[in-house]
C-alpha cells in the first residue's frame, strides 16, 4: 500500500500570511498519463472533506486561487496565500494512483 | 444540484450487521463510480471501499475486506455498504462520496458498543 505521510504546520498562523503544508507519498504517484494522481481536501470542523485540488495542481471548481498545489512524484505541497479565517481546519492529502486509496494523517491550521 | 445523503447508521453490538445507503441526487448515478470512507471519533480519514459505475470492479481496505460488501441499485440511485462481524474499531463516521471525491454526503454515525 501506498503510505502517505503529512507534515505539521507551526501553528497558529497570523491571519493574511501564507501557509504551506507537504506531503509525501512511500511510491510515486505519477501514472502513465503523465499526471499526479495526488487530492488535497480540506475539512473544516464539523463538515464534510471539500477537495481543494486534484492530479496535484488542478483546483477544484469553485475553490479560491489562494490554494496552489505543486511537487514532485513522491514530495507534495499545498500552499495557501493570504490566509483567512475560513481555511482553518485540517487538510489531508490522498493518493488516487492506485487501489488502497490512502490518505494522509491530516494537518491542522489554526488561525491567529 | 448534486446531494449524497446517508442514512441506516446507528449503536450495534459487536458482531453483529448494519447495512448503509447512500440516495444519490442531481446527476446521473449509474455514469459514475462512487465511493465510502469512514473516521473514527477525533480521527483522520479511511478509505473503506469503491464501486464502479457498472459494478464490475469492486476494492476493499484490508481492514473491512471480507465483512463489508460494497453494492449499489442504479434504478433507485442508491450506494449501499453491507457491514457484518461489525467490530469496536468499526465505530465512525461514515461518507459516501463520488468517484472522484468532488461530492461527499454529511456522514452517517455508526457506533459499535455492547
Amino acid at each position: 500500500d501506498i503510505v502517505m505521510t503529512q507534515g505539521v504546520l507551526p501553528n497558529p498562523v497570523p491571519s493574511g500570511e501564507s501557509a504551506s503544508i507537504t506531503c509525501r507519498s512511500s511510491k510515486s504517484l505519477v501514472y502513465k498519463d503523465g499526471k499526479t494522481y495526488l487530492n488535497w481536501f480540506l475539512q473544516r470542523p464539523g463538515q464534510s472533506p471539500q477537495l481543494l485540488t486534484y492530479w496535484m495542481s488542478t483546483r477544484a471548481s469553485g475553490v479560491s486561487d489562494r490554494f496552489s498545489g505543486s511537487g514532485s512524484g513522491t514530495y507534495f505541497t499545498l500552499k495557501i496565500s493570504r490566509v483567512r479565517a475560513e481555511d482553518a481546519g485540517v487538510y489531508y492529502c490522498q493518493q488516487v494512483r492506485e487501489y488502497p486509496r490512502t490518505f494522509g494523517g491530516g494537518t491542522k491550521l489554526e488561525l491567529k | 444540484e448534486v446531494q449524497l445523503v446517508e442514512s441506516g447508521g446507528g449503536l450495534v453490538q459487536p458482531g453483529r450487521s448494519l447495512k448503509l445507503s447512500c440516495l444519490a441526487s442531481g446527476f446521473t448515478f449509474s455514469n459514475y463510480g462512487m465511493n465510502w470512507i469512514r473516521q473514527a471519533p477525533g480521527k483522520g480519514l479511511e478509505w473503506v471501499a469503491s464501486i464502479s459505475s457498472s459494478s464490475s470492479y469492486i476494492y476493499y481496505a484490508d481492514t473491512v475486506k471480507g465483512r463489508f460488501t460494497i453494492s449499489r441499485d442504479n434504478a433507485k440511485n442508491t450506494l449501499y455498504l453491507q457491514m457484518t462481524s461489525l467490530r469496536s474499531e468499526d465505530t465512525a463516521l461514515y461518507y459516501c462520496a463520488s468517484y472522484y471525491f468532488d461530492y461527499w454526503g454529511q456522514g452517517v454515525m455508526v457506533t459499535v458498543s455492547s
